[in-house]
């Protein structure tokens, strides 16, 4: 069974750093195209961050350069080092394993985790 | 970027109705759309992707179609469990984008 159970959410102060971990079951995370999401509260969903298995990965503007993304294959775990926070960072964030095709783009986040809230102030 | 945008924001439906849901991108996309149900306090599921395929053990009274900036979520015959909030997605390009989202709430 795929699970993924996020956790390093924390109340922070602005300007301050945080890791958030994404400890994944079930399959690879090496293997894998996985991505971070976060929702603000009331609010909808908002796509952050994508580390593909061949180590290449993607951010929005808006957090490029203050997030990495990252992953540990002994720990079968993704990361997102999120610093500069601001009060606007503050969401619940969650982590996804995507679906895609061969040669293909991603279809969808296949497999979410409950999620892990960060709250800037 | 590509904006999604949803209609209705909400909607009120009773057990029984049929549903539809709209999304609209601001370009197209061509069929590189996911649709996702979130319950409160919950992470959002994947119901369909690539437009109109179904994910493996999601009902079949859920369906969707579409193409280049319209698409539609719909659901034949609401049922009680299907009380939620429904987001559509773009993949075609980066930044991958949300739609606000759809609460289907009970009339």
């Amino acid at each position: 069974e795929v699970q993924l159970v996020e956790s390093g959410g924390d109340l922070i102060q602005p300007g301050g750093s945080l890791r958030l971990s994404c400890v994944a079951s079930g399959f690879t995370v090496s293997n894998e195209y996985m991505s971070w999401v976060r929702q603000a509260p009331g609010k909808g969903l908002e796509w952050l961050s994508v580390l593909y298995s061949g180590g290449g990965s993607y951010y929005r503007d808006s957090v490029k350069g203050r997030f990495t993304i990252s992953r540990d294959n002994s720990k079968n775990s993704l990361y997102l080092q999120m610093n500069s926070l601001r009060v606007d960072d503050t969401a619940v964030y969650y982590c996804a394993r995507l679906s895609h095709g061969a040669g293909v783009g991603v279809y969808a986040f296949e497999s979410w985790g409950q999620g892990t809230l960060v709250t800037v102030s | 970027d590509i904006q999604m945008t949803q209609s209705p924001s909400t909607l009120s439906a009773s057990v029984g109705d049929r549903v539809t849901i709209t999304c609209r991108a601001s370009q197209s996309i061509g069929d590189w759309l996911a649709w996702y149900q979130q319950k409160p306090g919950k992470a959002p599921n994947l119901l369909i992707y690539r437009t109109s395929t179904l994910r493996s053990g999601v009902p079949s009274r859920f369906s969707g179609s579409g193409s280049g900036t319209e698409f539609t979520l719909t659901i034949s015959s609401l049922q009680p469990d299907d009380f939620a909030t429904y987001h559509c997605q773009q993949l075609q390009s980066f930044p991958w984008t949300f739609g606000q989202g759809t609460e289907v709430e009970i009339k």
